[in-house]
């Protein structure tokens, strides 16, 4: 089955700096790779997604990378700020699969 | 107010008794799903339910069960088979395969 590895397991960044979180999948039909942020006590909401049919995303400061090639991604925050404060959950899926794999989260701290 | 709600909050158990816990949601998803989450092990898929009536394994669903007999209601039983209950539930739901809207989970301690 898929299986998604995450790294780091915790960051910390000040303020201003940027953060990249890395994934890797082993599913190579895999084609769904979304990333959640939870803050703490807090559900986890997802930020941005990207299909395999791009090789990247930008949302504001945040943008989402792929290399199929690879089998991994990654999450870029620019300009990092202390609300980004979080655990962070990569996940990977395939196009009418409802089971999502998810990473096993990152932990980013920024210092103000 | 449209979401998803899960209770209780928190939740004690002696050993070896079941325990159920609720999810509902008004978003009108078909789809709902409960995960396990542990420190430092993500987000692991228990059960998830496509549809009314119908519902499928996760990745680690010995020690639970589930029923999906409304569109609403999805509750999750974990049972005194389950070796090592002590863990954070979130429950979800989504309109299909994507993007998952989560509940604000339960916290279940075995004493």
């Amino acid at each position: 089955g898929e299986n998604v590895e995450q790294h780091p397991s915790t960051l910390s960044v000040q303020e201003g700096d940027s953060a990249v979180i890395k994934c890797t999948y082993s599913d190579s039909a895999s084609n769904y790779f979304p990333w959640y942020k939870q803050e703490l006590g807090k559900r986890p909401q997802l930020i941005i997604d990207i299909r395999s049919n791009v090789g990247e995303k930008k949302d504001q400061r945040i943008a989402v990378t792929l290399n199929k090639t690879a089998k991994h991604f990654s999450l870029h925050i620019t300009e990092t700020q202390p609300e980004d404060s979080a655990v962070y959950f990569c996940a990977a899926s395939w196009d009418s699969s409802y089971k999502l794999i998810f990473g096993s989260g990152t932990r980013l701290l920024v210092r103000p | 107010d449209g979401g998803i709600t899960q209770s209780p909050k928190y939740l004690f158990r002696k050993e070896g008794q079941n325990v159920t816990l609720s999810c509902e949601q008004n978003l009108n998803h078909d789809a709902m799903y409960w995960y396990r989450q542990d420190p430092g092990q993500g987000l692991r898929l228990i059960y998830y339910s496509q549809i009314v009536n119908d519902f499928q394994k996760g990745d680690i669903a010995e020690g639970y069960s589930v029923s999906r007999e409304k569109k609403e209601s999805f509750p999750l039983t974990v049972t005194s088979a389950q070796k090592n209950p002590t863990a954070f539930y979130l429950c979800a739901s989504s309109t299909g395969p994507g993007e998952l809207f989560f509940g604000e989970g339960s916290r279940l301690t075995v004493l």
